[in-house]
């Protein structure tokens, strides 16, 4: 079983910093990673994908990847409280299509 | 656009009962399909997914079963169902590519009293 792990949090930030979210996997063939954003008792929501190495920015989301050292971090700039949230980190699994997900972590923005 | 159908929202069932849970996509052809569990404190954990009608693969030995009897159709059942059953249960879809990107339906919460 490939492994994806997170801290579990809860990683707490006040409104208007920069939210750090990091992610480690153990498959170095792994070839594609993701993020959702999970509010409590609602499904995933993806928010940002990245294949290659280096950053990926959309709106206020910035994805980090680093294969060498098997490492993706998400950044949320100008973090809001409506990001309060878990975040999950994926990474494409054995078959190609599944994800393996991580646990999350729960991210607290205080006002 | 695609969309994703998963009902019920949420489940109540006694142990030994038996289980039906249904998903359906709209809007695309021939999606890959995923079945995932979310145990309370848990990460997601991949059940089954299937690359086409009647092409099932199992990723967990259980006592759940999965069906696709249509391109569209995913459907998750029990005979009988555990305590250790309950949990927030996730369909997904995918186009067919590799590295292709999951996406979920609302989900249903079980709860096997």
């Amino acid at each position: 079983q490939k492994e994806v792990e997170q801290n579990s949090g809860p990683l707490s930030v006040p409104e208007g910093a920069i939210a750090s979210l990091n992610c480690t996997y153990s498959d170095r063939g792994s070839q594609s990673f993701f993020w959702y954003r999970q509010y409590s008792g609602k499904s995933p929501e993806l928010i940002m994908f990245i294949y290659s190495n280096g950053d990926k920015e959309d709106g206020r989301f910035t994805a980090q990847l680093n294969k060498a050292s098997q490492y993706v971090s998400l950044l949320i700039r100008d973090s809001q409280p409506s990001d309060s949230a878990t975040y999950l980190c994926a990474v494409q699994g054995d078959s190609g299509y599944a994800l393996n997900f991580g646990k999350g972590t729960s991210l607290l923005v205080t006002p | 656009s695609q969309t994703i159908h998963q009902w019920p929202a949420t489940l109540v069932q006694p142990v030994g009962s038996p289980l039906s849970l249904e998903c359906t996509v709209e809007g695309t052809s021939n999606p890959n399909l995923y079945w995932y569990r979310q145990a309370a404190g848990r990460g997601l954990q991949l059940l089954f997914y299937s690359v086409g009608i009647g092409q099932i693969s199992s990723e967990v030995p259980q006592n759940l079963s999965a069906s696709r009897p249509q391109d569209r159709q995913f459907i998750l059942s029990s005979k009988k169902l555990l305590l250790s059953d309950s949990g927030f249960y996730l369909c997904a879809w995918s186009g067919t590519d590799l590295n292709e990107k999951l996406f979920f339906g609302s989900g249903t919460q079980l709860s096997v009293l």
